[in-house]
């Protein structure tokens, strides 16, 4: 398996511009997991997906974030309008049975709000 | 509000030597428990995951689990400079309950 996929690996964007992060989880993983790194906070869980429905979004920091999963194989994650302090990296991770289980992180988008 | 705690480092060990990496736990029903592997600038990795007490070896890593005392270790024998890393610590309580993670501890072995 190809393992997770995101796109783009680096996004450079101005304040205010819409940003859109892509995945595509492993094939047959029910789960799948948005987090954001910071070297202040770690890493954070921002919301997951059991069988494409949102399940917690608790993490989400605000309205300005929104994600979805259309399908098994892809979900987005947006931010409108962005900020300087969402500048972090975002990883996309999925699980095959619960969310307790083993994750597998694809490998990140570094983003950037100037 | 459930934890994860561990060390933050930097942990420096000398090339050949056993690396200990230790982490503890608030929630007293947690079942599952992880070690995840960071170099700089790249993804987390499984390496390891225990579920019940006692050690669980897997080539130079052994796992170390005592939920009476809710501490997981990670030793890592025969360190070398390829171990550099951060080693993340994650948890999880039932099959309904999310993965916690630590903020990770910063790895240095010396040559």
């Amino acid at each position: 398996d190809a393992g997770v996929i995101q796109s783009p690996r680096h996004e450079v964007t101005e304040m205010g511009q819409e940003v859109t992060l892509r995945c595509k989880p492993i094939s047959g993983h029910d789960y799948l997991f948005w987090y954001r790194q910071t070297m202040m906070r770690g890493l954070e869980l921002l919301i997951y997906f059991n069988n494409n429905v949102p399940i917690d979004d608790s993490g989400m920091p605000e309205d300005r974030f929104s994600a979805k999963m259309p399908n098994a194989s892809f979900s987005t994650l947006k931010i409108q309008p962005s900020e300087p302090r969402d500048s972090a990296v975002y990883f996309c991770a999925s699980s095959l049975r619960w969310q307790g289980d083993e994750q597998y992180f694809g490998p990140g988008t570094r983003l950037t709000v100037t | 509000q459930k934890e994860v705690e561990q060390n933050s480092g930097p942990l420096s060990v000398p090339e050949g030597a056993i690396a200990s990496l230790n982490c503890t736990y608030s929630d007293r029903v947690s079942q599952s428990f992880f070690w995840y592997r960071q170099y700089s600038g790249k993804s987390p990795e499984l390496i390891m995951s225990i579920y019940s007490n006692g050690d669980k070896e897997d080539g130079r890593f052994t796992a170390q689990l005592n939920k009476a005392s809710q501490y997981v270790s990670l030793l890592i024998r025969d360190s070398q400079p390829s171990d550099s890393a951060t080693y993340l610590c994650a948890v999880s309580g039932t099959s309904y309950d999310k993965v916690i993670f630590g903020p990770g501890t910063s790895l240095s072995v010396i040559p």
